[in-house]
């Protein structure tokens, strides 16, 4: 059974740049959530898709944006970047529409942001 | 607003003696709660879940109590082991509402040999 895998899994942007992550969800899996976590906090929940769908946003603004594809891996893209999104940005899955009865989320390792 | 608080950044305890890590939440809409639990350069590994209607969940050295009016769940590790040492999260969710996962800032435990 294939784990979660994200890439890349460090870089450096600068300020005003884009950048996309990638993630592979486990084999199985159909709901892939994406997590930020800054230095010194949890992870807080960005958005979650289910079946190619967006089907919950958290407190982020429109320039942190997903896609989900066929094969239910995942992209997070990230416009604009500025300082604060430094963070270690988290993919998670998980075999439910949604966690009801579960909240199991099988994570990735992350992929570490660094802004300059 | 924190709606799930580790109120504890860090933890040390000697090996074979009981961890009690500590979680209070404010939403009284969560009614699913869980523990993960973090190694360095790893993503988090779900540890263990409690639901409402429950007050109590054991999982071999892991235990997890619920306390509803007190709106506090703690887990506890009897006995401590030294692949114990990591980061803590507890988190909560509320079913057939938001499937939004609520994490706190996390528990560093340290088990001391």
């Amino acid at each position: 059974e294939t784990g979660v895998t994200q890439s890349p899994t460090h870089l450096i942007k600068t300020r005003g740049q884009q950048v996309t992550l990638r993630c592979s969800s486990q084999s199985g899996h159909n709901t892939v959530s994406w997590y930020q976590q800054a230095l010194g906090q949890g992870p807080q929940f960005i958005f979650q898709y289910y079946r190619e769908e967006e089907n919950g946003r958290g407190n982020f603004p429109p320039r942190f944006s997903g896609l989900q594809f066929p094969n239910y891996s995942s992209e997070l893209n990230v416009n604009a970047l500025e300082l604060d999104d430094s963070a270690l940005y988290l993919c998670a899955s998980s075999g439910n529409r949604g966690l009801a009865g579960a909240g199991e989320l099988f994570f990735g390792e992350g992929s570490r942001l660094t802004v300059l | 607003d924190q709606q799930v608080k580790q109120n504890s950044p860090s933890l040390s305890v000697q090996e074979g003696r009981i961890s009690i890590l500590n979680c209070d939440y404010t939403n009284s809409m969560f009614d699913y709660f869980l523990w993960y639990k973090k190694y360095p350069a790893e993503g988090p590994t779900f540890l263990i879940s409690i639901s409402s209607i429950k007050d109590k969940n054991e999982d071999g050295r892991f235990t997890v109590f619920l306390n509803k009016s007190a709106k506090h769940l703690s887990l506890h590790i009897v006995p401590s082991q030294p692949g114990d040492s990591a980061v803590y999260f507890c988190a909560a969710f509320a079913q057939n509402r938001d499937d939004k996962i609520i994490f706190g800032k996390g528990t560093r435990l340290h088990i001391l040999p």
